[in-house]
Formats: C-alpha cells, structure tokens, sequence
C-alpha cells in the first residue's frame, strides 16, 4: 500500500527519444509536484499541481509536460532529451497546498540520458 | 535566493552521540521542513515547524528555529546507524502558490 509510487524506476534512453513517468498517490490528497534531483543532491521543484490545476512551473523548458488525468496522478512527459536531463526525478504530494504542510515522496525515477 | 543552506555539509559521528545540523535562510518563511533521504530512497518529511513557533520534538529529534536569525537547527539524540543519511532544510515562504525551496542537504554518518 505505497503512499506515492512511480514508474518506472529507473529509465535508460538515448538523447533525442520521448520518454514519460507515471506518478500515483493513494493519500487523498488534492496538491502533486515534480522534482528534479541532480547529481550534487541539489532538489528543485519543477510543477505543482492542485487538484488538476497546475499552480506553479518553475520555468522548466517545454520539453517537459505534466499531465493530470485525475488528482490522484501526475505524469512528466518529456520530449526531445538531452544529457543535462539525467537526474532523478521524484514525485511528491501534500494534503495541503502553497507549501503549508509535509510532502510525500515517491521513490524516484532514475534517468540516464546517453 | 530563498534557498536554505545547511551546515555543516557532512557529519560523521559516533553511535550514541548527538548530531546537531544547521539551516539559514533569507526571507521570510511560512514553515521550514526537515527531511531525511536514505541513499537511493525517497526524501521522508522528519518535522515541520511554523514561523510562530520556536521548538518543536518528535521521539529523538528536536527542532527549533530563530526567525530574528533566519536560522534552524535540528538536534538528533543518541544516534544509531540506522541513522545515517542526507538531511535536507526546506522553506515555505510566505505567499500564495508557495513552495518548498530545498537546501543542498548534510550527509550524516553515523558509525557503529
């Protein structure tokens, strides 16, 4: 009974491809963002979601598409990859909006890009 | 930059001992979080604490925060291996559409 699960865990794809993550919470919760890990750890928010709505996209360039089918997933479409997109990507929810309470992680989406 | 910046960047210590890391940040917050991330694993929220507040426990760990400084600290006690990982201070700044704006995180280690 995973809070917050992604898929895949890890994906391994050439520069150039269009690849997509699936995230999913079961938490009830109404507010789903997107992170971006890179590899000194440094994690920065890309979208935030509220029930459906998308609240904030840190200017992440357009390649990158969130879609919200239903509050309860967020998925990260990316198109045309390039190497500086290798990161790990992790899913996160919240029962609260505008950042006022605990997020939930997924486990991440590990993305190599060669 | 909202960004909060911990200190030290890297722990280590001995089972038993206390573990004391360090958050600053520049503006003005709604909250600041605590989260741990175990290696390969997704961040776990640890503690909130609110900008009216000053001290705040959960079990081992004890958090308290200096708005006058724009600091926060969180203590662990009497630590265990169990606890070794990267520890990362999170903001809220005050606003609507807010969001959690990450440190670049402490890696604690804890020896057995």
């Amino acid at each position: 009974d995973t809070a917050v699960s992604q898929t895949p865990k890890y994906l391994v794809t050439q520069m150039g491809n269009d690849k997509s993550i699936k995230c999913e919470q079961n938490l009830g919760h109404d507010t789903m963002y997107w992170y971006k890990q890179d590899s000194k750890k440094f994690l920065k928010i890309m979208f935030s979601y509220n029930n459906k709505e998308l609240i904030i996209n840190e200017t992440v360039p357009n390649r990158f598409s969130p879609k919200s089918p239903d509050k309860a997933h967020l998925n990260l479409h990316i198109n045309s990859l390039e190497l500086g997109d290798s990161a790990v990507y992790f899913c996160a929810s919240s029962g609260w909006d505008g950042a006022r309470g605990e997020q939930y992680f997924g486990p991440g989406t590990r993305l190599t890009v060669t | 930059s909202q960004q909060g910046e911990e200190d030290p960047q890297a722990l280590s210590i001995q089972e038993g001992e206390n573990a004391t890391m360090n958050c600053s940040y520049k503006t003005s917050i709604n909250n600041l979080q605590w989260y741990r991330q175990n290696s390969g694993r997704g961040l776990v929220h640890l503690i909130l604490i609110r900008s009216n507040e000053r001290e705040k426990h959960s079990g081992r760990l004890r958090v308290t925060l200096d708005t006058s400084k724009k600091s926060s600290s969180l203590l662990i006690t009497a630590s265990r291996a169990a606890d070794t990982a990267s520890y990362f201070c999170a903001t809220a700044h005050t606003g609507a559409n807010s969001k959690l704006t990450f440190g670049k995180g402490i890696t604690l280690s804890v020896r057995p």
